[in-house]
Order: structure tokens, then sequence, then C-alpha cells
């Protein structure tokens, strides 16, 4: 079955310094690849995809993710961390008419 | 203002009952999606449908139940044959061809 494994269940970050969030798939071909964001209680909302071409994508809130074939990872990162970044972050890829979610990374932010 | 609805936000529900909850969409995709999310464990797919009429079973569909009868609204039963009902829900609906799904604001479900 086609799966995600996102290694790291919790990180802590101080506001302002980077941050990035690991992210590995199962192999499958052409894997289309996503990251979304949960803040508490709510809804997920996509920050960025991955499609095919360039392997390093822009998305919103000024997240970015590298598609990294030969380490079938997908790792989502931030320059500067606020502390609105504080959330769970899920990734997922896509398995036949579906996705395949990560358990997830929460992110906490500290002053 | 396109998007995902889901209502209501929070619902409470004894044992032993069954209980609807309502997905609805207004951006005219085809797939509609519901997930079941606990802490710690990511989300699991409960039943997706692709079309109008037409649903599968995902991979934790024991004790749910749906229907598709229009293209904008998918709800889900939650009847009592399932056994841990208490958890958050979560309806998406996307596009078969690109796979993005896009999420409503979900519905906390309490069975005491």
């Amino acid at each position: 079955a086609q799966s995600v494994t996102q290694p790291d269940i919790h990180i802590t970050v101080s506001e302002g310094a980077s941050l990035e969030l690991r992210c590995n798939y199962s192999y499958g071909a052409t894997p289309y690849l996503f990251w979304y964001v949960q803040s508490p209680g709510q809804g997920l909302q996509l920050l960025l995809k991955y499609f095919s071409g360039d392997t390093l994508v822009q998305g919103i809130k000024g997240f970015e993710a590298e598609f990294k074939r030969s380490q079938s990872s997908f790792n989502l990162r931030k320059p500067s961390v606020h502390w609105s970044d504080a959330a769970e972050y899920f990734c997922a890829r896509s398995n036949d008419y579906k996705l395949s979610f990560g358990a997830g990374t929460t992110v906490t932010v500290r002053a | 203002d396109g998007g995902i609805t889901q209502s209501p936000k929070y619902l409470f529900r004894k044992e032993g009952q069954n209980v609807t909850l309502s997905c609805e969409q207004n951006l005219n995709h085809d797939a509609m999606y519901w997930y079941r999310q606990d802490p710690g464990q990511g989300l699991r797919l409960i039943y997706y449908s692709q079309i109008v009429n037409d649903f599968q079973k995902g991979d934790i569909a024991e004790g749910y139940s749906v229907s598709r009868e229009k293209k904008e609204s998918f709800p889900l039963t939650v009847t009592s044959a399932q056994k841990n009902p208490t958890a958050f829900y979560l309806c998406a609906s996307g596009r078969d061809e690109t796979y993005e799904q896009y999420f409503g604001p979900g519905t906390r479900l309490t069975v005491t």
C-alpha cells in the first residue's frame, strides 16, 4: 500500500528560526505530493503541492517544499517561523483516486 | 463564495443512536470524501464518492454509511454499530485529475 511517513511527531522552534518538517513516501509511479496545515479544531488547508517539473515548489504563508526522488522525500521548509505557524502539518500522497496522509507533525513556536 | 460547509460544528448523541453529519460543497467538484481524525492518528478515510450515485468504502467504513444523491451533498451517517464514534469528522471535495482535496471545517461528534 502507498504510504506516507512523518518521522517527527512534535517539533518546537523559536519564533524567527527556520523550520523543516520531514516527509517520506513509499515508492510509486509519479506521486502527487501535498502538504496541509491544520489549526486546532479546524479543517485542513492546502499549503502546496507537487505534480511534476521543478522539484522546489512554493506555497502559501512563505512555505516551500523540495521533492527528492532519490530519497523518496518531500520535506517542508520555512526560513523564518512566525507564532501563527503553530499548528499541525500533514504530508499526503496520491493513492489511486485517494490521498494517503501521514500521521502529522505538531509544531510549537516559542517566543 | 465557494467552499465546503459542514454542520453542525459540535454534535452530541447518546450511545445507540444513529446520527447524520452534513457536508455540502459549491466548488462543482465531482469527488467527495469523509475522514475521521483521532489524536495522533492522522486522517483515516471512511468513504469516498467519485460521482453522483456511486461511492466506495475507505479504510474504516464499518459502522458508517453514506449517500450521494446530489453532486453538492455527501452526508455521513454514524450508526449504532460504530464501536468508537467519538471523533473529529472531516469532509473534503476535489477533482480526480489533480488529487487536490479541499476540506470543510469539521464536525466534532461526542457520543456518551
